[in-house]
């Protein structure tokens, strides 16, 4: 079966600190894609990233990176020098897709609160 | 371009009774997903559509059905509520089914079940 844990359900921080949102998944499919998203209090999700199981690859956009490691089945989630901004909810994914026998919907993890204070 | 759009952003319903939720994908997607995010149990996968049809759906009972119309827009009903379907529901759009790319959330319906 898959999953995906974030065993940090809320984190509070200091504006410009930074901050690393942990993620680890389990899945017996050798293809597959993890996903961030974040959730601002409007509720609606907004799509970060997405690495496909073959990308190792960490990448960098802005004031945030990631850090995906097969070796511990994690896909860590940095913000650096945060913001009030940053302030949300961040939800790690996983999605196996149909060509590997698996199903075609995103598995989500609990999800992680920041809060980035003045 | 407008983004994926769902009405009602609140309704208010009493236990037994049925609640019906829209949702109008993104221009040119052809895949919807519903998901469920109840307080305490994070999102639930409930319900994929694509080109009309139901492709696959997660676990919940029978009483969750829904619909793809021919714009592609859904519906998401849900019969005999019950308390504990009080949750922010969010429909999702993408370009294909395949999830090789990401998922476009709309910002949800909250239903409420007294």
């Amino acid at each position: 079966a898959q999953k995906v844990t974030q065993a940090q359900t809320e984190i509070s921080v200091v504006e410009k600190e930074d901050v690393t949102l942990d993620c680890v998944y389990e899945t017996r499919d050798t293809t597959y894609y993890l996903f961030w998203y974040k959730q601002p209090p409007s509720g609606e999700l907004v799509f970060l990233i997405r690495r496909n199981s073959f990308d190792e690859q960490n990448e960098i956009s802005g004031r945030y990176s990631w850090n995906f490691q097969k070796s511990t089945s994690s896909f860590n989630f940095t913000i650096t020098a945060s913001q009030v901004v940053d302030s949300a909810v961040y939800f790690c994914a996983l999605s196996v897709p149909p060509f590997s026998g698996g199903y075609n919907k995103l598995i989500f993890g609990a999800g992680t609160r920041l809060a980035v204070h003045p | 371009e407008a983004g994926v759009t769902q009405s009602p952003t609140h309704l208010i319903k009493t236990r037994g009774q049925q609640a019906t939720l829209r949702c109008s994908p993104i221009s040119g997607h052809t895949s919807v997903y519903w998901y469920q995010q109840a307080l305490g149990l994070g999102l639930q996968f409930l319900l994929w559509y694509d080109e009309g049809e139901e492709r696959n759906r997660g676990n919940f009972p029978p009483r969750f059905s829904g619909r793809q119309f021919p714009n592609y827009s859904s519906e998401l009903n849900v019969n005999a509520l019950e308390l504990e379907d009080s949750a922010l529901y969010l429909c999702a759009s993408s370009l294909s089914g395949a999830l090789t790319g990401e998922l476009f959330f709309g910002e949800g319906s909250r239903l409420t079940v007294l």
